[in-house]
């Protein structure tokens, strides 16, 4: 059975801080890693997705993944308000299925 | 249209009713997929679409549970006998390519409530 495992939180951050997001998963198989923001009572929206080992920036996000580890996260930097939601980590295995495994979310606060 | 839709967005029935739920994808993504959320977890998945067939539907919870999409566009889940467990948002998603290698852009989801 593939887990995805995050805390729940939550994370509480002061603006302008670094917000450091992680994600383990079980299945050591898994290939593509993403990052969801949900904002209380909207859907999904994806923020950046990552397959290889090391890091991804994409202006103040940077994702990371040890594969090694079974590990991802998420950081923000320069945290602002509007950053606070919940961050969701979803993981396609391997083993010809690749639909995401969500985890059940972190939720962020960014404080002023 | 510019985005996923769903109809209805808030769905109130009684246990033991018939209800059906409305996802319309992004014009030309081929894949559709269905999931259904409770308050603090994450996206659960239940069903996926590749064109007009379902190309995985392990996560439907039961037999009570159904989804089509005839004409390989719009999606219906449908859900005999409601349960109160049933209660989550649903949530569609669909995306150009096959999963794990596209983004998936979600819907608004339906609010479902069984009382």
């Amino acid at each position: 059975q593939k887990e995805v495992e995050q805390n729940s939180g939550p994370l509480s951050v002061p603006e302008g801080a670094i917000a450091s997001l992680n994600c383990t998963y079980s299945d050591r198989g898994s290939q593509s890693f993403f990052w969801y923001r949900q904002y209380s009572g909207k859907s999904p929206e994806l923020i950046m997705f990552i397959y290889s080992n090391g890091d991804k920036e994409d202006g103040r996000f940077t994702a990371q993944l040890n594969k090694a580890s079974q590990y991802v996260s998420l950081l923000i930097r320069d945290s602002q308000p509007s950053d606070s939601a919940t961050y969701l980590c979803a993981v396609c295995g391997s083993g010809g299925s690749y639909i995401p495994t969500f985890g059940r979310g972190t939720s962020l606060i960014v404080h002023p | 249209g510019a985005g996923v839709s769903q109809t209805p967005s808030n769905k109130v029935t009684e246990k033991g009713k018939y209800v059906e739920l409305r996802c319309d994808p992004i014009s030309g993504h081929t894949a559709l997929y269905w999931y259904r959320q409770s308050l603090g977890q994450g996206p659960e998945f239940l069903i996926y679409f590749q064109g007009t067939g379902a190309a995985d539907d392990s996560g439907l919870p039961n037999d009570r549970f159904f989804a089509v999409r005839p004409e390989g566009s719009v999606s219906t889940l449908k859900i005999q006998r409601t349960e109160r467990g049933d209660s989550a948002v649903y949530l569609c998603a669909s995306s150009l390519f096959p999963p794990g290698t596209d983004t998936q852009y979600f819907g608004p989801g339906t609010r479902l409530t069984v009382l």
